[in-house]
């Protein structure tokens, strides 16, 4: 069974610029979570998908958007980057919704603001 | 603020050593907590999900206690091998969000 997927695995944009992650789950996995990992920080949650509606969010800034397709892929969008926002985002893909289900990670996408 | 401990922060030891190490979360609305393996340049790997009190989960070499009351999880290496080497991570499930510690990094010497 192929893992989690996210594309691309890095990305390098300029203060202001927008940019779209993307997560492919494991087949038959449902929700879709994203995580923000920056130095020093433990993993921050950002959100959850689940049969394409946002389930939970964590404290981001409305400039943090997401979404889920019917297919159960999810793309995360950062609009009006800043240089703070330079991190490693990772998705994670579980077969139902809610927090005691074990997760599945990607390799995650290293995103650098300049 | 919710707050997940690690402790510690980093650990170095020998081949065949056995270790432990320690995770602290809040001990009110609790539902479950995590561990995770994370391999430089891999995707964290799950190990073990723990919902009751009392709880020990065994995977081969590692295993993992928890006490819900007091807010504390302890896992075990027994004779940890070079490929034991990675960060540990726990999280505490509140409010159905997942909350990281920042891990316990170890690294084992043939």
């Amino acid at each position: 069974k192929a893992g989690v997927t996210q594309t691309p695995r890095y990305l390098i944009k300029t203060r202001g610029q927008q940019v779209t992650l993307s997560c492919s789950p494991i087949s038959g996995h449902r929700s879709v979570s994203w995580y923000q990992q920056t130095p020093g920080q433990g993993l921050q949650f950002l959100f959850e998908y689940f049969s394409e509606t946002q389930r939970n969010k964590g404290n981001f800034p409305g400039r943090f958007s997401g979404r889920q397709f019917s297919n159960s892929r999810s793309e995360m969008n950062v609009s009006t980057l800043e240089l703070g926002d330079s991190a490693l985002y990772l998705c994670a893909s579980s077969l139902w919704a809610g927090s005691y289900n074990e997760q599945f990670f990607g390799p995650g996408t290293r995103l650098t603001v300049l | 603020i919710l707050n997940v401990e690690q402790s510690p922060q980093s650990l170095h030891v020998q081949e065949g050593d056995s270790t432990n190490f320690t995770c602290s979360f809040p001990s009110s609305n609790f539902y479950a907590l995590h561990w995770y393996r994370w391999e430089t340049a891999k995707s964290p790997e799950a190990l073990f999900v723990m919902t009751l009190n009392g709880d020990e989960k065994k995977k081969g070499r590692i295993s993992a206690t928890l006490n819900t009351k007091e807010g504390y999880s302890y896992l075990y290496i027994k004779g940890s091998q070079p490929e034991d080497s990675a960060t540990y991570l726990c999280a505490f499930s509140h409010t159905d969000k997942l909350i990281f510690g920042t891990g316990t990094r170890l690294q084992v010497f043939p």
